[in-house]
């Protein structure tokens, strides 16, 4: 069974500076993709950024970025400039490549708060 | 275009009733996922449609959860005899089943069991 872990129940960060949220996984698995998702209040789970994992090129998405350290196990999550917008709930999330659709296996998030 | 729509946006029940979730994925998603999210907890996956069919059903918590889909369309999540430690926001996702498949999420619903 695949497990994710967040080890940061709570971040916070200056408006305009940068943030990483970290992420770790343990899987057997081989070929898989990793994500990072954004709760805000709302609830209205978003897809933040994507890294699949035979790729070694770490994926960005604007101000977005990811560390992926595939040996390591390791994803984690870069926020350049942070924004008001940004404060949320982060959630760091593991599937494994399969012929069909598998579920998506969640850490338990990251609270983040920019603060102006 | 419409994105996953999930009612009611929340619900209160007695302890003992019954209650049924409803999700309307994105139109021509195949896929369709429950997953429930309690306090302070990350998502936890209930169970899996690929058209009517729930090829995987393991994360169900108790026979009390059931869910069927019809017309590989609208998903129903249904708990009998509801328990305080049910209460959460459960969430539904849908994506297409080929290639790398974004999971869509609708807002969920909140079920709060007095």
């Amino acid at each position: 069974a695949q497990t994710v872990t967040q080890s940061q129940p709570e971040m916070s960060v200056q408006e305009a500076e940068t943030v990483t949220l970290s992420c770790t996984y343990d899987t057997s698995e081989n070929n898989y993709y990793l994500f990072w998702y954004k709760q805000p209040p709302s609830r209205q789970m978003i897809l933040v950024i994507r890294q699949e994992a035979y790729k070694q090129q770490n994926a960005t998405e604007n101000r977005f970025s990811v560390n992926f350290q595939k040996a390591a196990k390791s994803f984690s999550l870069k926020i350049s400039d942070s924004q008001l917008g940004d404060t949320a709930m982060y959630f760091c999330a593991f599937m494994k490549r399969n012929s069909g659709n598998t579920p998506l296996v969640f850490g338990k998030g990251t609270r983040l708060s920019v603060i102006a | 275009g419409a994105g996953v729509s999930q009612s009611p946006s929340n619900k209160v029940t007695e302890k003992g009733k019954d209650v049924e979730l409803r999700c309307d994925p994105i139109s021509g998603h195949t896929a369709l996922y429950w997953y429930r999210q309690s306090l302070g907890q990350g998502l936890e996956f209930l169970i899996y449609f690929q058209g009517n069919s729930a090829p995987d059903k393991s994360g169900l918590p108790s026979d009390r959860f059931s869910a069927e889909r019809t017309g590989g369309s609208v998903s129903t999540l249904t708990i009998q005899r509801t328990q305080q430690e049910d209460s959460a926001v459960y969430l539904c996702a849908s994506s297409l089943t080929t290639g790398l498949d974004e999971q869509y999420f609708g807002p969920g619903t909140r079920l709060t069991v007095t």
